[in-house]
């Protein structure tokens, strides 16, 4: 049973570019979660999405970044005209359940660098 | 604002040692949890402590929970170089009804052979 898998592991964009991060939840996982981790700091909390639904996206910047999950496909979060700012590690994690008492399993996140 | 904050930032000892990591939180939980970071890595799920439990073993590791003082620690036994990585503790947030994390800003061990 594959982990949660996220992929590029290492993503490198010039300043304005778009960039893409995928995450392919464990199987039988329907909850995807994203974090954003910046160096010597704990991970925070991005955006919650269930199949087809964004179920709370508090932590996410209001513009720029955008986080779907398909019915078909892993789930994508989209940072458009990324700034120096947007450098950070960017994990997501997936659990079976919505539910309080579910630990959340973590991919090995991607590392986005802004140039 | 924070939610879980570790104590200490970094902590450095010898194999065999015991190693003791606390973390203080601000709201009401539903259950709290600590995971480990390697450099570079993801996060791996350690323990889930549930607000109506006090404390929890798991093989070298025990949590304890305190509600009252809204505080938890981390006790690493007998430690060896393998557990060198960041240990972050993780708060839900109940009234929001389902399982969005909040994570602590972590603490640092190192394990010196």
């Amino acid at each position: 049973n594959a982990g949660v898998m996220q992929n590029p592991r290492h993503l490198v964009r010039r300043r304005g570019q778009e960039a893409r991060l995928r995450c392919s939840p464990m199987k039988g996982h329907s909850h995807v979660y994203w974090y954003r981790q910046l160096p010597e700091e704990g991970l925070k909390f991005m955006v919650y999405l269930q199949k087809e639904n964004i179920i709370d996206e508090s932590g996410m910047p209001k513009e720029r970044f955008s986080a779907e999950f398909p019915k078909e496909g892993p789930s994508i979060l989209r940072i458009q005209q990324v700034v120096r700012g947007d450098s950070a590690a960017y994990f997501c994690a997936s659990s079976p359940r919505g539910h309080l008492t579910y630990e959340q399993y973590f991919g090995p996140g991607t590392r986005l660098t802004v140039t | 604002s924070q939610q879980g904050e570790e104590d200490p930032q970094a902590l450095s000892i010898q194999e065999g040692e015991n190693a003791t990591m606390n973390c203080s939180y601000k709201t009401s939980i539903n259950n709290l949890q600590w995971y480990r970071q390697n450099s570079g890595r993801g996060l791996v799920h350690l323990i889930l402590i549930r607000s109506n439990e006090r404390e929890k073993h798991s093989g070298r590791l025990r949590v304890t929970l305190d509600t009252s003082k809204k505080s938890s620690s981390l006790l690493i036994t007998a430690s060896r170089a393998a557990d060198t990585a960041s240990y972050f503790c993780a708060t839900d947030a109940p009234d929001s009804g389902y399982s969005t994390l909040t994570f602590g800003k972590g603490t640092m061990l190192l394990v010196s052979p």
